[in-house]
C-alpha cells in the first residue's frame, strides 16, 4: 500500500530563513504528488503538484518542491519564509490512474516569528 | 470562486447517539471524498464516490458508518452508534473527475465531539 512519510512534525524558523520540509513516499509506480498547506482556521488548499515533466514544481506564495524519483522525495522550499507561512503543512501522493484517492502524510506545522 | 459546503461546522454529541455531516460539492464535479482527520495527523479517505457510485469504502468502518450520495451531487455521512473515538475533524472534498489528472479542492470540514 501507498505510504507518505513527513520528516519533522514541527519546525520553527525566524522570519526571512529558509525552508525545506522533507517529503518521502513509498510506492514503485508513476504517481502523482501535492502539497496542500492549512492556514489556522482554513480550510486545506493546494500549494503545488507534479505529474509529470520538469521535477522543480513552482507553486503559490514563492513555494517549490522538486521530485527526485530515485530518492521517492518530493521535498518542499521556500528560499524566505514570512510570519504569513505559519501554517500546517501537507504532502499528499496518489497513483497516476484515475479514480485513486489521496493519501497524505500525517503534515508538518511550521511556525514562523517575526 | 466555487466552494466545497460541509455542515455542521461543529458538531458536540453524547456517545451512543447518531450524527450526520452534509456536504455540497462543487458544481459539476463527479468525484466526492469524506476524509477523517484526527488532531495532528493528515486526513484519511474513508470513502470515495464517482457520481452516485461508491469507489472505495475500504477505510469506513462499515458497523456504525454510513454514506451516501443518492442524486451523484450532495452527500452525506452518518454515525451511529457516535464513539469518543470518532471524535475529529470530517473533511468533504470534490474534484472534476478521479485524481490523476486533477486537484481535490476541500471544504472547511466539520469538527465532530464526541462526550
Amino acid at each position: 500500500a501507498q505510504s507518505v512519510s513527513q520528516h519533522n512534525h514541527h519546525v520553527i524558523l525566524s522570519e526571512a530563513a529558509s525552508l525545506e520540509l522533507g517529503c518521502n513516499y513509498s510506492y514503485g509506480g508513476t504517481v502523482n504528488l501535492f502539497w496542500y498547506v492549512q492556514y489556522p482556521g482554513q480550510h486545506l488548499q493546494l500549494l503545488l503538484k507534479y505529474f509529470s515533466g520538469d521535477p522543480l514544481v513552482k507553486g503559490i506564495k514563492g513555494f517549490e518542491a522538486e521530485f527526485i524519483k530515485s530518492k521517492f522525495s518530493f521535498n518542499l522550499r521556500k528560499p524566505s519564509v514570512q510570519w504569513s507561512d505559519t501554517a500546517e503543512y501537507f504532502c499528499a501522493v496518489t497513483k497516476n490512474q484515475a479514480g485513486t484517492a489521496l493519501i497524505f502524510g500525517k503534515g508538518t506545522t511550521l511556525s514562523v516569528s517575526s | 470562486e466555487a466552494e466545497v459546503a460541509q455542515s455542521p461546522r461543529y458538531k458536540i454529541t453524547e456517545k451512543s447517539q447518531a450524527v450526520a455531516f452534509w456536504c455540497d460539492p462543487i458544481s459539476g464535479h463527479a468525484t466526492l471524498y469524506w476524509y477523517r482527520q484526527i488532531l495532528g495527523q493528515g486526513p484519511e479517505l474513508l470513502v470515495q464516490f464517482q457520481d452516485e457510485s461508491v469507489v472505495d469504502d475500504s477505510q469506513l468502518p462499515k458497523d456504525r458508518f454510513s454514506a451516501e450520495r443518492l442524486k451523484g451531487v450532495d452527500s452525506t455521512l452518518k454515525i451511529q452508534p457516535a464513539e469518543l473515538g470518532d471524535s475529529a475533524m470530517y473533511l468533504c472534498a470534490s474534484s472534476l473527475i478521479g485524481l490523476g489528472t486533477g486537484e481535490l479542492f476541500f471544504g472547511e470540514g466539520s469538527r465532530l465531539t464526541v462526550l
